[in-house]
């Protein structure tokens, strides 16, 4: 079964520490996966889409990495801010994906920045 | 300003009622999607469409209803068969392959 798996399922930090937000998948064979920030109550936006020949992508303090051999991606946010507080969501893309679009979305990371 | 619409933001239904959903892009996508979000949960696909005039049931389509008369509209009609309809319900339109654009979404709640 095609599963997108993150980790942790929520996280506080300070403001302007660093983190990592884990996504782990089964989806095979794989076209691309994205990360999407959702603000509580909002759609989610795009930070990154990264296709298999790619391993890593930046987005200002947002760097993306994916290890296609190991079928792992991380999001590393640098010097957090207030307004990083929200869902972070892994999402990764196959013809044989989970949904009927095929897509399988993770349940997303909850994190919070305290000042 | 181009993006995805999404209307109303908050929704109430009462029991036995149906409600539409709106989203409306001007991004010129071809696809459009509905995906239902309930706490905790990974987003679920209801319907998707490529073309106009041409949708596709997703993973939990029973209760609901699509249409596509236009290519930048696609509403979604929450019937009453839907039994546990409160939920917060997300459109999203892409380009074929390519990363998806989220609308802001509607709330909807059963009174």
């Amino acid at each position: 079964k095609n599963q997108v798996e993150q980790s942790p399922q929520s996280l506080i930090i300070l403001e302007g520490k660093n983190c990592t937000l884990q996504c782990n998948y089964t989806v095979s064979p794989f076209s691309n996966l994205r990360w999407y920030k959702q603000d509580t109550g909002r759609g989610p936006v795009s930070l990154t889409i990264m296709t298999f020949s790619e391993n890593t992508k930046s987005n200002g303090r947002y760097t993306a990495t994916l290890d296609a051999d190991t079928k792992q991606s991380s999001l590393h946010i640098t010097a957090s801010q207030l307004s990083d507080s929200a869902s972070y969501i892994c999402v990764v893309s196959g013809p044989s994906g989970g949904g009927a679009d095929g897509l399988t979305f993770g349940k997303g990371t909850h994190l919070i920045i305290q000042p | 300003d181009g993006g995805i619409t999404q209307s109303p933001k908050y929704l109430f239904r009462k029991e036995g009622q149906n409600v539409t959903l709106s989203c409306e892009q001007n991004l010129n996508h071809d696809a459009m999607y509905w995906y239902r979000q309930d706490p905790g949960q990974g987003l679920r696909l209801i319907y998707y469409s490529q073309i106009v005039n041409d949708f596709q049931k997703g993973d939990i389509a029973e209760g609901y209803s699509v249409s596509r008369e236009k290519k930048e509209s696609f509403p979604l009609t929450v019937t009453s068969a839907q039994k546990n309809p409160t939920a917060f319900y997300l459109c999203a339109s892409s380009k074929t392959n390519t990363e998806a654009f989220f609308g802001q979404g509607t709330r909807l709640t059963v009174v």
